[in-house]
């Protein structure tokens, strides 16, 4: 399967604790997204690379938030200090650089904070 | 006032049915757009850009109309595997702003 991967597919864990989510984009995509979706509500962007640079940040982004894309491969997204306001599905997406509006989403990491 | 705003339905409609879908957007700077499908806990996908001219693909035809800030989707000849949340994509700078998605539920 070459499509977009993210890992783990759930996870739980308590406030306060740290998470990490790893993304493996599309290995041809030079375009790495990382949204945020509750339900009933649409995907809100929060960040985006272009290789490994971390070009945009959204103000959704709080400083407990950081990604990084450190070769330009995949990408992790962390949170610190874990809140239940971020239980959310986490989705990343990547996309050619020209054709940014055909994004490939991966499955997303579904986070619940407890 | 969200960016992409969309009535949440939903959308029952029996199969064989002609479906439209609206949805405004409020920032004029917006360049393209477009519609996404998600299907129920799975992710997004493309389904068509949006042209002023409009855009059909099958079944589906979209269309935008700048003066008024909004668009629409039309399904013709409704299927089960239509079932879906569409999600109507504005694109500014460089990223997606996604509506809040409208809800279709087709009935046999």
């Amino acid at each position: 399967d070459t499509g977009v991967s993210q890992d783990p597919r759930h996870k739980i864990t308590k406030r306060g604790q740290n998470v990490t989510f790893r993304c493996d984009p599309i290995s041809e995509h030079n375009r790495l997204y990382w949204y945020r979706q509750t339900l009933g509500q649409g995907p809100e962007f929060l960040t985006y690379f272009q290789n490994e640079a971390q070009l945009e940040k959204s103000r959704l982004l709080s400083d407990r938030f950081s990604a990084e894309r450190p070769k330009g491969s995949f990408s992790t997204l962390e949170i610190q200090r874990t809140e239940q306001g971020d239980s959310a599905m986490y989705l990343c997406a990547s996309s050619f650089s020209g054709r940014i509006y055909e994004q490939y989403f991966g499955p997303g990491t579904r986070l619940t904070v407890t | 006032r969200k960016e992409v705003e969309q009535d949440p339905g939903p959308f029952n409609v029996p199969e064989g049915a002609t479906v439209a879908f609206n949805c405004t957007y409020s920032n004029s700077a917006s360049q393209s757009f477009f519609w996404y499908r998600q299907d129920c806990r799975k992710e997004p996908k493309l389904l068509m850009s949006v042209y002023s001219s409009g855009n059909e693909d099958g079944r589906f035809t979209a269309q935008l109309n700048r003066a008024s800030q909004y668009i629409s989707l039309l399904i013709r000849d409704s299927k089960l595997s239509d079932s879906a949340t569409y999600l109507c994509v504005s694109e500014y700078g460089n990223k997606l702003v996604f509506g809040a998605g409208t809800i279709l539920r087709v009935k046999s």
